[in-house]
């Protein structure tokens, strides 16, 4: 089993601050690593995948990074909303298809 | 946009009863997965599959089977449901582009 590593487990923070969360996974036989947001009630939803070392992606007020050498990749939310509150979930693929999660990182925006 | 229904969103089955999920999604992806969803231990992948009549196990299979005999539709079945078998369980698929849309979930009990 691939280890895919989150940190924090849970963040609290107040509305209009900015965050970061961390992913790291195996460096070795990389294809693909997503972020999933993952509303409490919902189903997850992707986020972004990002296949080249170096990749960065945006979407609204979050975007992430990618480095495959060292493997990890960050996840930043500028200005933090209340509806931002969510479980936010990496997952890596070595084979095209399969994704292995990590146990994601819990998001609670205070007004 | 992307459509997956599982079959129930809540479910309460006896211990010893052969329980089916059912999943079924509209876009013709090729590949599609059953994840199990427990607090603290994030999503475990439980069997997938690449194409029709074909699945593969993911990292806890044990005491779970499935069945893929057409592409948009794939079931999950506990033969013999267990205690230990209550959780949380979410269904995807995944086309081209690998990121994966998930079903609403369907949470069971087993009594």
């Amino acid at each position: 089993i691939l280890n895919v590593e989150q940190s924090p487990q849970s963040l609290h923070v107040q509305e209009g601050d900015s965050t970061n969360f961390t992913c790291s996974f195996p460096s070795s036989n990389f294809y693909a690593l997503h972020w999933y947001r993952w509303e409490t009630a919902k189903s997850p939803e992707a986020l972004f995948v990002m296949t080249l070392n170096g990749d960065e992606k945006k979407k609204g007020q979050i975007s992430a990074t990618l480095n495959t050498k060292e493997g990890y990749s960050y996840l930043y939310i500028k200005g933090s909303q209340p509806e931002d509150s969510a479980t936010y979930l990496c997952a890596y693929d070595t084979n095209a298809g399969k994704s292995t999660f990590g146990d994601g990182t819990t998001l609670t925006v205070k007004p | 946009d992307v459509k997956v229904t599982q079959s129930s969103r809540y479910l309460v089955k006896r211990t010893g009863e052969k329980v089916f999920l059912e999943c079924v999604q509209d876009m013709d992806h090729e590949n599609m997965f059953w994840y199990r969803q427990d607090p603290g231990l994030g999503l475990r992948l439980i069997y997938f599959s690449y194409d029709v009549k074909m699945k593969e196990k993911g990292d806890i299979p044990e005491g779970y089977s499935v069945s893929r005999e057409k592409k948009e539709r794939f079931s999950l079945i506990l033969e013999s449901a267990s205690t230990n078998q209550t959780s949380m369980y979410l269904c995807a698929s995944a086309g081209l582009g690998y990121e994966q849309y998930f079903g609403p979930g369907t949470r069971l009990t087993v009594t």
